[in-house]
């Protein structure tokens, strides 16, 4: 079973729809969870951390339920900018798994 | 804002060289890691350095590869003999403690010709 796996997407979606996706991991140990966000051919950077009791930050959207050990991102409102791939990463010990990622495109 | 540097940004090199990859990370961070990702594939980890040595490493760093933190502010990836599937980009991260979150740099695009 792979360390952390995501839905692919791609996910198209229209200016000011809402979008969601998750993404499951495999190590219950796990003690740090975050949602990073890479452009085509760039690093990636983090898009905001996951707290055990969900977490907001403008359109966004996580939630961590570590009893099924999946983590949801949602964006309400989309905006055109938020075309990107949105990385998983999960932390089992020091190293940071990452999933391989959910594209999103948003059209105008 | 502090950030994660490296150079060069673009490497081409032929198969069967040797390559370094450099990374200046964030001045007070403790850990420190090189990753890569395979054009359209996933960011993979490669390997994790703490307290001058290697914590974790995956498969994919074998005796091919080599880390190393030479004067307290660089952290070099080595490639002792290239291959063609080494081509990728690598990203080389850093972070302040086990729990936050990770800097990345801007990556190195390393082609193995």
């Amino acid at each position: 079973r792979k360390e952390v796996e995501q839905d692919p997407g791609p996910f198209n979606v229209p200016e000011g729809a809402t979008v969601a996706f998750n993404c499951t991991y495999s190590n219950s140990a796990s003690q740090s969870f975050f949602w990073y966000r890479q452009d085509c051919r760039k690093e990636p950077k983090l898009l905001m951390s996951v707290y055990s009791s969900g977490n907001e930050d403008g359109r966004f959207t996580a939630q961590l339920n570590r009893a099924s050990q999946y983590i949801s991102l949602l964006i309400r409102d989309s905006k055109l900018s938020d075309s990107a791939t949105y990385l998983c990463v999960v932390t089992p010990g020091h190293k940071l798994s990452f999933g391989a990622g959910t594209t999103v495109t948003v059209r105008a | 804002e502090p950030e994660v540097t490296q150079t060069p940004s673009h490497q081409v090199t032929q198969m069967g060289q040797e390559v370094i990859l450099r990374c200046v990370p964030i001045s007070n961070h403790l850990y420190f890691y090189w990753y890569r990702q395979i054009l359209g594939q996933k960011v993979e980890f490669l390997v994790s350095f703490y307290n001058n040595e290697i914590s974790e490493k995956s498969e994919i760093f074998d005796d091919q590869f080599s880390v190393e933190r030479p004067d307290g502010s660089n952290f070099t990836l080595k490639i002792r003999s290239t291959k063609l599937e080494d081509s990728a980009m690598y990203f080389c991260a850093s972070r302040d403690t086990g729990g936050t979150q990770a800097f990345f740099g801007q990556g190195t695009r390393l082609t193995v010709v």
